[in-house]
């Protein structure tokens, strides 16, 4: 039962325009969602996340939007940079769960074209 | 400051064999959480350990098992491994649990079953 879904594999931009990588939830339980940029032969590194209480996070090119009643979220990176190509994951908490634990997205690669 | 190390890097075994991968979380943190990411998909939780104690379990056999020291550093063992265990193994620490708790994942270890 994926809870958490990036229904798409790969995204390729050109540098200077705008990134938005979408996620989808079932779960209406989530209390907190966050994003995740993976480069190969490293670990995943936290980008940005948005409380269930909000619907709009922003830290400078990254933006994330929450859409409770459509179960979905984005995040928009603006303007797009090489650098950021990368797997990008969606995570979700429950706050009821005590433990922490994130429950991922499949991932989707972005490719910012120079 | 020493972000979070796991070791091996890279291992190789056979079906049925046993292996320990280890993690050592930022100083300062005592909660460890392990995940396993398979290849095209985003990694699942597999344990965390706070205060030396097991605060949640994934849904993963009773082949999977870990342990919190003292120290904070923790041990994933897998025994009578299979070839669906080869996947990239990653260790992610924290200072608490639950929400807003910012976890930092380690660079992972790749096992490979033969």
């Amino acid at each position: 039962d994926q809870q958490v879904k990036q229904n798409s594999p790969s995204l390729s931009v050109q540098e200077g325009r705008i990134s938005i990588l979408n996620c989808d939830y079932t779960n209406s339980m989530f209390d907190y969602f966050l994003w995740y940029k993976k480069y190969p032969a490293e670990g995943p590194t936290f980008l940005i996340s948005i409380s269930s209480i909000k619907d709009k996070n922003e830290d400078g090119r990254f933006t994330v939007f929450l859409n409770k009643s459509a179960k979905h979220l984005s995040l928009h990176i603006v303007p797009s940079q090489p650098g950021d190509s990368a797997v990008y994951f969606c995570a979700a908490q429950r706050g009821s769960s005590n433990t922490g634990k994130l429950i991922f997205g499949q991932g989707t690669t972005l490719q910012v074209k120079p | 400051d020493a972000g979070v190390t796991q070791s091996p890097t890279h291992l190789i075994k056979t079906r049925g064999q046993q292996v320990t991968l280890r993690c050592s979380p930022i100083s300062g943190h005592k909660s460890v959480s392990w995940y396993q990411q398979v290849l095209g998909q985003g990694p699942q939780f597999i344990f965390q350990y706070y205060e030396k104690e097991e605060r949640g379990r994934g849904n993963f056999p009773d082949r999977f098992s870990a342990r919190q020291f003292p120290n904070y550093s923790s041990e994933l063992n897998v025994n009578a491994l299979l070839l669906g265990d080869s996947a990239l193994y990653l260790c992610a620490s924290s200072l608490g649990t639950g929400l807003f708790t910012e976890a930092f994942f380690g660079q992972g270890t790749r096992l490979t079953v033969v």
